[in-house]
């Protein structure tokens, strides 16, 4: 099993839609986790954490689920901004706590 | 507050030629970790580093492949002896805390081997 599996998608949707992404790990003993950014393979740009009771900033709600082992992404609203791609990143799993990260799920936002 | 500084953002070698990139971390990080990206793919993790320490390299390729990161001055990731096969985008980040924490990238060093 892949330490971290994501969808690629393409995830197409029109302006104002809610669209979610999900990301599991493999690991149990993964301690953080977070989302972050790319656009047009640019550099990451980190986009939230995730926290195991949830968290929300503005549009965005990031959700940790231990039991089976994923975390998603929650875009409320989309803008056509939003469009790039979103990567999971686990860390601390190993002594030495190195972040991995996912392959990346690709969002377009149409007019 | 100067963010994570590489250099250069472009370089281009021939194959057997070495190859050196530089980091400079945000200020009061003592963490770097160094990915790489092949087109089309997703960001594959190489080092990861504290000041004169090598934290974990287990993605590093065995051969040509070194990196460092001493006390005063950038961290460097040198590769030699380049192969086409080592085209790709170099990404670093810092840490102000490491192992497991939250990290802020470079905008990376394009590398092309010709």
């Amino acid at each position: 099993r892949k330490e971290v599996e994501q969808d690629p998608g393409p995830f197409n949707v029109p302006e104002g839609a809610t669209v979610a992404f999900n990301c599991t790990y493999s690991n149990s003993a993964s301690q953080s986790f977070f989302w972050y950014r790319q656009d047009c393979r640019k550099e990451p740009k980190l986009l939230m954490s995730v926290y195991s009771s949830g968290n929300e900033d503005g549009r965005f709600t990031a959700q940790l689920n231990r039991a089976s082992q994923y975390i998603s992404l929650l875009i409320r609203d989309s803008k056509l901004s939003d469009s790039a791609t979103y990567l999971c990143v686990f860390g601390g799993s190993s002594n030495t706590g190195k972040l991995i990260f996912g392959q990346g799920t690709t969002l377009q936002v149409k007019p | 507050n100067a963010g994570v500084m590489q250099n250069p953002r472009h370089l281009v070698r021939r194959r057997g030629q070495e190859a050196r990139l530089r980091c400079s971390p945000m200020k009061g990080h003592s963490h770097v970790y160094w990915y790489r990206q092949l087109p089309e793919e997703g960001l594959k993790f190489m080092v990861y580093l504290q000041k004169e320490n090598i934290i974990d390299e287990s993605g590093m390729p065995k051969e040509r492949f070194s990196a460092e990161f001493p006390k005063e001055g950038p961290s460097i990731l040198r590769i030699q002896q380049v192969v086409r096969g080592d085209s790709a985008a170099y990404f670093c980040a810092s840490s102000p805390r490491g192992f497991g924490t939250e990290a802020f990238f470079g905008q990376g060093t394009r590398l092309t081997v010709v």
